[in-house]
């Protein structure tokens, strides 16, 4: 099986960066990817890694150590629209597994 | 932009009813998802399907079946509903050809059983 831990809530104010970690375990790793969620509305893909090292795209990163079972996603310059749930999944043989999610909550 | 569609946005139903959640999709995806989504737990994935009339139990099928006559509509049923099947339901669509974990969602039906 699976097992992916992130934090639950995390507070930061807007200009700021901010960093989300998410550790897993899983067998037959294909994959690790961020998703968000604002309140009330269906989760969005942001982001992917497979192999080692960062993805950059725009204001958000993600990084993935395989070795680790260690990703986090970097959210940089932050927005109040970035306010929202921060979904880690990871797929492993075949099957996409959800983090709980970690709360951001950006204040003016 | 691909589009998943959820029939209904909030739904509530009684013990012991039959219940349909309608999930429809318009960029022809071969794979379709319904996942449960509860505070502390995470998205749990229900049931996929691959292909037209497959179907695959994910991690918490009991109490659930579902149906994908065509292509695009994938449907999930609580054959009687209970109290602990009160939840957000998610729908989801992936293709073949992208990414194995990237998934497109409906925004979801929020059913309360009571």
């Amino acid at each position: 099986g699976q097992n992916i831990d992130q934090p639950t809530e995390m507070t930061a104010t807007e200009g700021a960066i901010v960093q989300i970690n998410c550790t897993y375990q899983t067998s037959g790793f294909n994959g690790l990817f961020w998703y968000q969620q604002h309140a009330g509305e269906a989760p969005t893909f942001l982001s992917y890694n497979v192999l080692d090292g960062l993805e950059e795209k725009g204001r958000f990163s993600s990084f993935l150590s395989r070795s680790k079972g260690y990703s986090y996603l970097l959210l940089k310059e932050l927005q109040m629209k970035d306010s929202a749930s921060y979904l880690c999944a990871v797929m492993g043989w075949g099957k996409l597994q959800f983090g709980a999610g970690t709360q951001v909550v950006v204040t003016p | 932009d691909v589009k998943v569609t959820q029939s209904s946005r909030y739904l509530v139903k009684r013990t012991g009813e039959k219940v349909f959640l309608e999930c429809v999709q318009d960029m022809d995806h071969e794979n379709m998802f319904w996942y449960r989504q509860d505070p502390g737990l995470g998205l749990r994935l229900i049931y996929f399907s691959y292909d037209v009339k497959m179907k695959e139990k994910g991690d918490i099928p009991e109490g659930y079946s579902v149906s994908r006559e065509k292509k695009e509509r994938f449907s999930l049923i609580l054959e009687s509903a209970s109290t602990n099947q009160t939840s957000m339901y998610l729908c989801a669509s992936r293709d073949d050809t992208g990414a194995a974990g990237k998934l497109f969602f409906g925004s979801g039906t929020q059913l309360s059983v009571l």
